[in-house]
C-alpha cells in the first residue's frame, strides 16, 4: 500500500513568519513530488513539483526533497493571511496516478 | 494552458436516479485522465484511471458498475454514477495531464459537489 503522510494540522503561523510543512512517502519508486493548495470547497491547485534531491525555489516557496529519508517538505516565506488553506502533497512515480497525502490545514494570522 | 473543465459544478439528484459528470481538456489532448473524490475534511481519494479508447481501471473498493467511465475522446471523459444514494453524496474531481507531461503534474477540474437526497 502506497502511503504519504502529513500532519493534519492545523498549523497557525503569525502573518510574515516562515509556514513548514511536511510530507513522507512509502514508495521509493516514487519519482516526481508536488505541492497543491486547495481552498475549502475547490479543487486543488499545483503549488510547486520536484523531481531532485535538494531544494527548489518558486518566489515565497520553497520545496525540499530528500528521497533517501522520503521526505519532502514545502516552506513558505512571509507568510500572507491568503496562504490559509490546506496544502496537499502528492507523489507519483511514472505513468501512475497521484496519490494524495490527507493534507495540513495552515493558518496564517495577521 | 492545460486547462480542464468539469461540468456540472454542482448536483442535487433523488436517490435512485443517475448523474453524469464531464471533464474535458480544452488545450491539450489527454490519453489519460483520473477521477477522484473527496469526503469532507479528507483527502482526494483515486476512483479510477480513465483510459482513452479503452475499459477504465477502477481502485479496489469502487464499484466499476455503479461508477461507469467513459473515454471517448482525446478530450472527453465521463463519470456516471447510477442508482446514486446518499452515502455518493461527495465532491468528485478529475484531473488531466497534457501528453507526455505527466512528470509536470496534473491539471483538476473545478470538480462537482454531487448532493444525493
Amino acid at each position: 500500500q502506497k502511503e504519504v503522510e502529513q500532519n493534519s494540522g492545523p498549523l497557525s503561523v503569525p502573518e510574515g513568519a516562515i509556514a513548514s510543512l511536511n510530507c513522507t512517502y512509502s514508495d521509493r519508486g516514487s519519482q516526481s513530488f508536488f505541492w497543491y493548495r486547495q481552498y475549502s470547497g475547490k479543487s486543488p491547485e499545483l503549488i510547486m513539483f520536484i523531481y531532485s534531491n535538494g531544494d527548489k525555489e518558486d518566489g515565497r516557496f520553497t520545496a525540499q526533497l530528500n528521497k533517501a529519508s522520503q521526505y519532502v517538505s514545502l516552506l513558505i516565506r512571509d507568510s500572507q493571511p491568503s496562504d490559509s488553506a490546506t496544502y496537499l502533497c502528492a507523489v507519483t512515480a511514472a505513468g501512475t496516478a497521484l496519490i494524495f497525502g490527507k493534507g495540513t490545514t495552515l493558518s496564517v494570522s495577521s | 494552458g492545460a486547462v480542464v473543465s468539469q461540468h456540472p459544478s454542482r448536483v442535487i439528484c433523488k436517490s435512485g436516479t443517475s448523474v453524469k459528470i464531464e471533464c474535458r481538456s480544452l488545450d491539450f489532448q489527454a490519453t489519460t485522465m483520473f477521477w477522484y473524490r473527496q469526503f469532507p475534511k479528507q483527502s482526494l481519494m483515486l476512483m479510477a484511471t480513465s483510459n482513452e479508447g479503452s475499459k477504465a481501471t477502477y481502485e479496489q473498493g469502487v464499484e466499476k458498475d455503479k461508477f461507469l467511465i467513459n473515454h471517448a475522446s482525446l478530450t472527453l471523459s465521463t463519470l456516471t454514477v447510477t442508482s446514486a444514494h446518499p452515502e455518493d453524496s461527495s465532491f468528485y474531481i478529475c484531473s488531466a495531464s497534457p501528453r507526455g507531461s505527466q512528470a509536470y503534474g496534473y491539471t483538476f477540474g473545478s470538480g462537482t459537489r454531487l448532493t444525493v437526497v
